[in-house]
């Protein structure tokens, strides 16, 4: 298995709360990201970071944002989380080019209430 | 538009069957394909990976064969057991950007029953 954890694994919040969802690896790589994936969909890529200090918004538009201070760690927070942000969120990361396999944390799912 | 489309949507075989798993898609320019198992509540985690070159790889039980000229891709799996249910993801990387853009198919819901 990757080395690649996310927490919570699960978490149920009330409309307009803010949360943080935590991504650690410790395989040093410098590329991660974040995707959103409802049930029996495509995975959409929402954030990606090249190292730190670097974000860039992916794909998908999200009322989310991401930081990168540490190499090792990718956050993603809602300031006010709604119904519509209900959903699965993977974090990845990958080393190096293209070719390189992206490693998938376990998943946080996310039910706004 | 760049897309990744599988086939079945879902399956349900016996164990000890095999099976086949479908993926066409209209990426381009074409990097690499590469075959995701997820687990219920888990994340994906890489099966095979493929480039331009390669028709066929395997991994155990698993293997993957790639068509680049009628970009299609299927994932055998013999003699299935119980613990290969989960959702298989083809997914498909171009050469278009420095970020090897990822596109992703809805995967195909494999049951095995006893």
């Amino acid at each position: 298995e990757a080395d690649i954890y996310q927490t919570p694994r699960y978490l149920v919040i009330g409309t307009g709360k803010k949360i943080t969802l935590e991504c650690s690896q410790t395989m040093g790589h410098d590329k991660m990201y974040w995707y959103q994936q409802d049930p029996g969909m495509e995975l959409h890529l929402i954030h990606y970071s090249y190292g730190v200090n670097s974000t860039e918004k992916g794909d998908l538009s999200s009322e989310s944002t991401v930081s990168r201070i540490r190499t090792e760690h990718f956050p993603l927070t809602l300031e006010s989380a709604r119904p519509s942000h209900t959903s699965q969120y993977l974090c990845a990361s990958s080393q190096g080019t293209s070719q390189e396999t992206q490693y998938f944390g376990p998943g946080t799912r996310l039910l706004v209430l | 538009k760049n897309q990744v489309e599988q086939s079945p949507q879902s399956l349900i075989i016996l164990e000890g069957k095999n099976c086949t798993l479908q993926c066409n898609y209209t990426v381009s320019p074409f990097s690499n394909l590469r075959w995701y198992k997820q687990d219920t509540g888990r994340g994906p985690v890489s099966l095979t990976i493929m480039t331009f070159s390669e028709n066929t790889k395997s991994n155990g039980r698993y293997t993957a064969t790639l068509d680049a000229d009628t970009k299609q891709s299927s994932l055998h799996i013999t003699a299935s057991q119980l613990s290969d249910s989960a959702s298989y993801i083809c997914v498909v990387s171009d050469r278009g950007s420095t970020l090897g853009r990822l596109y992703f198919g809805r995967g195909t819901q494999l049951t095995v029953w006893p």
